[in-house]
């Protein structure tokens, strides 16, 4: 059973256009939600990260928009640049115990031509 | 400060020898992590270690993949004997306890082992 749906799985952007990656899940014992950013042969690194009690979060470019009722959330790229050409991962959190565990979403490859 | 140290970046080993993948991972933190990740898919968890303890390894095949942490600090993973379908980045991640930081909350990942299984 897929926790974490994230949409689209591939996305082509222009230079300066903005990027949009859906995410939903079902478990309501999430209260974290992360978004990674993953360069080819690198490990995923944390680009922002939204807990349920806020419905948006920015930081510069990166925008997180959070709908606790529908149980979604999304991850907005403005200005977006080819530098930002990368594999998106979002994950989710769940609260019981002290157990640190993320299920992250399939990822969306994303690619912004010049 | 140091990121998590992963060795070797890749490998590639026929199938039925064994395997072995390190990590270290960034200083203080307690907390350390062995993913999967498969070719177009998103990192699953096999094991979490909390010090030296195993505290959920629920989704690691104990048939043939072992993993230790001992000390508390140094971790290294194992597949005994390696099968085809093994064939993934082994991503290694380690954080500290949360607090008040949201960013806390984050793991920090190493660049990951490639393995092929031939």
């Amino acid at each position: 059973q897929q926790q974490v749906k994230q949409s689209p799985q591939s996305l082509i952007v222009q230079k300066g256009g903005i990027s949009i990656i859906n995410c939903a899940y079902e478990n309501t014992a999430f209260d974290y939600f992360p978004w990674y950013q993953q360069f080819p042969g690198k490990g995923p690194a944390l680009l922002i990260a939204i807990r349920p009690d806020v419905s948006e979060k920015k930081e510069g470019r990166f925008t997180i928009s959070f709908n606790k009722s529908a149980k979604q959330f999304s991850l907005h790229i403005m200005d977006s640049q080819p530098g930002d050409s990368a594999t998106y991962f979002c994950a989710a959190r769940d609260s019981g115990g002290s157990n640190y565990k993320l299920t992250f979403g399939k990822g969306t490859l994303l690619t912004v031509n010049p | 400060e140091a990121g998590v140290v992963q060795s070797p970046r890749y490998k590639i080993i026929e199938k039925k020898q064994p395997v072995a993948f390190w990590c270290n991972p960034i200083s203080g933190h307690n907390t350390l992590y062995w993913y999967l990740q498969n070719l177009g898919q998103g990192p699953e968890l096999l094991i979490r270690y909390e010090n030296e303890e195993a505290v959920d390894d629920s989704q690691l095949p104990k048939d043939r993949f072992s993993a230790e942490r001992l000390k508390g600090v140094d971790s290294t993973l194992k597949i005994q004997p390696a099968e085809l379908g093994d064939s993934a980045v082994y991503l290694c991640a380690s954080s500290s306890p949360p607090d008040r930081g949201f960013r806390n909350y984050g793991y920090t990942f190493g660049s990951g082992t490639r393995l092929t299984v031939v």
